[in-house]
């Protein structure tokens, strides 16, 4: 079966430039996470929906990222006006876990997002 | 003091050799841990969930010891192909998962 999707795969922007980032979770998945991860450091927790609700929005880094999955299936994560700082990969996990806590998340492939 | 705490490495290994990773994690309420893998411009994947005092899989080992919060890997007869980095992810009470920096190995021929 069709694992998580991530898209675009690469993105390159100018700095101040909006930029969308979308995930396809695994069908029937209840949760997703997004995490950001710079080179050589481990994935960076930023945000957790629960189908279309938002429960925890504690890792984004600033008020220029906003994260949406209003239908309770596929997510996009927006940046707006993108600082040099916001260069990474940006990984979309989805787990089939309502609640439970061990339920492992897999991860897409990740956007790879270079601010110019 | 970070969450979590593994040593980045790189561990250099001639293929067939035992290796073992040490993580340590800061918060006492985890309840469950994951190693996970990463190759070189992938993503993520998960390798073993470690829900009690540990876990075996082939040629895989972790040991879980909360009393002193640090989880454990061990791969005996490394392959060519273990070569990656090793995440260690502990998961505390909420649904959010608090990476490592992760432990980077090589496995040489």
């Amino acid at each position: 079966g069709a694992g998580v999707s991530q898209s675009p795969r690469y993105k390159v922007a100018k700095r101040g430039q909006d930029v969308a980032l979308r995930c396809d979770p695994i069908s029937g998945h209840v949760s997703l996470f997004w995490y950001q991860q710079a080179l050589g450091q481990g994935p960076e927790f930023l945000t957790y929906f629960q189908n279309e609700a938002q429960l925890d929005k504690s890792g984004l880094p600033s008020d220029r990222f906003f994260a949406e999955r209003p239908e309770g299936s596929v997510s996009t994560l927006k940046i707006q006006r993108t600082q040099q700082e916001d260069s990474a990969v940006y990984l979309c996990a989805s787990s089939s876990s309502g609640g439970k806590v061990d339920q492992p998340q897999h991860f897409g492939d990740g956007t790879r997002l270079s601010i110019l | 003091r970070k969450e979590v705490e593994q040593d980045p490495g790189p561990f250099n290994v001639p293929e067939g050799a035992t290796v073992a990773f040490n993580c340590t994690y800061s918060n006492s309420a985890s309840q469950s841990f994951f190693w996970y893998r990463q190759d070189c411009r992938k993503e993520p994947k998960l390798l073993m969930s470690v829900y009690s005092s540990g876990n075996e899989d082939g040629r895989f080992t972790a040991q879980l010891n909360r009393a002193s919060q640090y989880i454990s890997l061990l791969i005996r007869d490394s392959k060519l192909s273990d070569s990656a980095t090793y995440l260690c992810v502990p998961r505390g009470a909420g649904n959010m998962l608090t990476f490592g920096g992760g432990t980077r190995l090589m496995v040489k021929p």
